[in-house]
């Protein structure tokens, strides 16, 4: 079955950098579409980032645009985000998610576990 | 603040039916045919329930069926039981450059 673990969350001071990754499985991971979700108890659920299955097309909610950046590597089955510049409140819980099917991200079909990253002095 | 907005509870009695709304814009919900229903339990993933306003993924009991009318969609969950007891959360494609907006999710319980 389909599982995404996500790894690298953690306490970082504001303007500091943190770099996550989702290892990906049961499922060919170069033929989905993936994104970053986040969730706090203040914003809710965000969509943070997505990324097409080469890695050439990549978006960006504007409130992470220029600071956070989202890659892949197909062979290493493996999503990552890297977060620079950090905010307090880009405090949450990020979920590396995929897309229900094959093609155009239109739906996000299954989500890991969540990784809490802290921004905090 | 949320894109979308829910009613922030809603309950209902074992066996009885409840519906829970959404409400967007003529930008997302108005405009997709992508509206999406998520099941989340406390310190869990969230959990796809209902894709594209009223299909339901395999796995998914038929007492969850959703349902769009304008800029509005609805989720219902008929004959309640216990472990329906969760928060629930809509979400609409809109658009390539903003993925998906959600609503503020719905916690409902089980009386």
């Amino acid at each position: 079955q389909v599982q995404l673990v996500e790894s690298g969350g953690g306490l970082v001071k504001p303007g500091g950098s943190l770099r996550l990754s989702c290892a990906a499985s049961g499922f060919t991971f170069s033929d989905y579409y993936m994104s970053w979700i986040r969730q706090s108890p203040r914003r809710g659920l965000e969509w943070v980032s997505y990324i097409s299955t080469s890695g050439n097309t990549r978006y960006y909610a504007d409130s992470v645009k220029g600071r956070f950046t989202i890659s892949r590597d197909n062979a290493r089955k493996s999503l990552f985000l890297q977060m620079d510049s950090l905010r307090a409140e880009d405090t949450a819980v990020y979920y590396c998610a995929r897309a229900l099917t094959t093609g155009w991200y239109r739906t996000t079909g299954a989500w890991g576990q969540g990784t809490l990253v802290t921004v905090s002095s | 603040q949320s894109a979308l907005t829910q009613p922030p509870s809603a309950s209902g009695s074992p066996g009885q039916s409840v519906t829970i709304s959404c409400t967007g814009t003529s930008s997302d919900v108005g405009a997709s045919n992508y509206v999406s229903w998520y099941q989340q339990y406390p310190g869990k993933a969230p959990k796809l329930m209902i894709y594209e306003v009223s299909k339901r993924p395999s796995g998914v009991p038929d007492r969850f069926s959703g349902s769009k009318s304008g800029n509005s969609a609805s989720l219902t969950v008929s004959g309640l039981q216990a472990e329906d007891e969760a928060d629930y959360y809509c979400s609409s494609y809109a658009g390539s450059n903003n993925l998906a907006v959600f609503g503020g999710g719905t916690k409902l319980t089980v009386l």
